[in-house]
């Protein structure tokens, strides 16, 4: 098993819709975790870091849930502007763990 | 404005020329990493270096070399490029990456073909 899985998708969704997408890791030990955003053939960039008690940024929601080891990202209202990769990131706890990357959700809204 | 530099951002060669990619970044920070990504495979970590001349494997390191003599500089070394190697590469940093995250800076990306 993958220690990171994503649904490489793509997800065609129209404007306006509401789109999740899951992810989910195989180290319980893991501790971090984050949603980072890849425009086609650009480099990465932090989207949001998830927190335990799940977290909001304007249109963006993330969620934890640790009991069957996945995180998810809501995109509420979504925008020709959303489309891109969205990759998830799980980083162990204490000390050097290693940073682990999904392959990515393909993400395509469209007009 | 703070960044992440790499050069050359495309580059085409053939096998067994030996080729270095500069990764450079400006913000003074401990943390650098080179990751590969290829399709359906994601970003997988080459090699990465917690500080000045610290450096270590990340999964898949055969066919690369590193050295990080310098806090800013980071260069990935192919010693004798293969087809393989043909991929899209990123460098990354940041301020630390022990006990907690601090958010990985990547480059732009330097496109790889060896022929």
């Amino acid at each position: 098993r993958k220690e990171v899985e994503q649904d490489p998708g793509p997800f065609n969704v129209p404007e306006g819709a509401t789109v999740a997408f899951n992810c989910t890791y195989s180290n319980s030990a893991s501790q971090s975790f984050f949603w980072y955003r890849q425009d086609c053939r650009k480099e990465p960039k932090l989207l949001m870091s998830v927190y335990s008690s799940g977290n909001e940024d304007g249109r963006f929601t993330a969620q934890l849930n640790r009991a069957s080891q996945y995180i998810s990202l809501l995109i509420r209202d979504s925008k020709l502007s959303d489309s891109a990769t969205y990759l998830c990131v799980v980083k162990n706890s204490g000390g050097y763990q290693k940073v682990t990357f999904g392959i990515g959700t393909k993400l395509q809204v469209i007009p | 404005e703070a960044q992440v530099t790499q050069n050359p951002r495309y580059l085409i060669t053939v096998t067994g020329k030996k080729l270095t990619v500069t990764c450079s970044q400006n913000m003074n920070h401990e943390y650098m990493s080179w990751y590969r990504q290829d399709p359906g495979l994601g970003l997988r970590q080459i090699y990465y270096s917690m500080n000045v001349e610290v450096t270590d494997k990340g999964d898949v390191p055969e066919g690369y070399k590193v050295s990080r003599k310098e806090k800013r500089n980071f260069p990935l070394i192919l010693e004798s490029p293969s087809p393989n190697q043909t991929s899209l590469y990123f460098c990354a940093s940041s301020l630390s990456i022990v006990n907690g995250y601090n958010e990985q800076f990547f480059g732009p990306g330097t496109r790889l073909t060896v022929l």
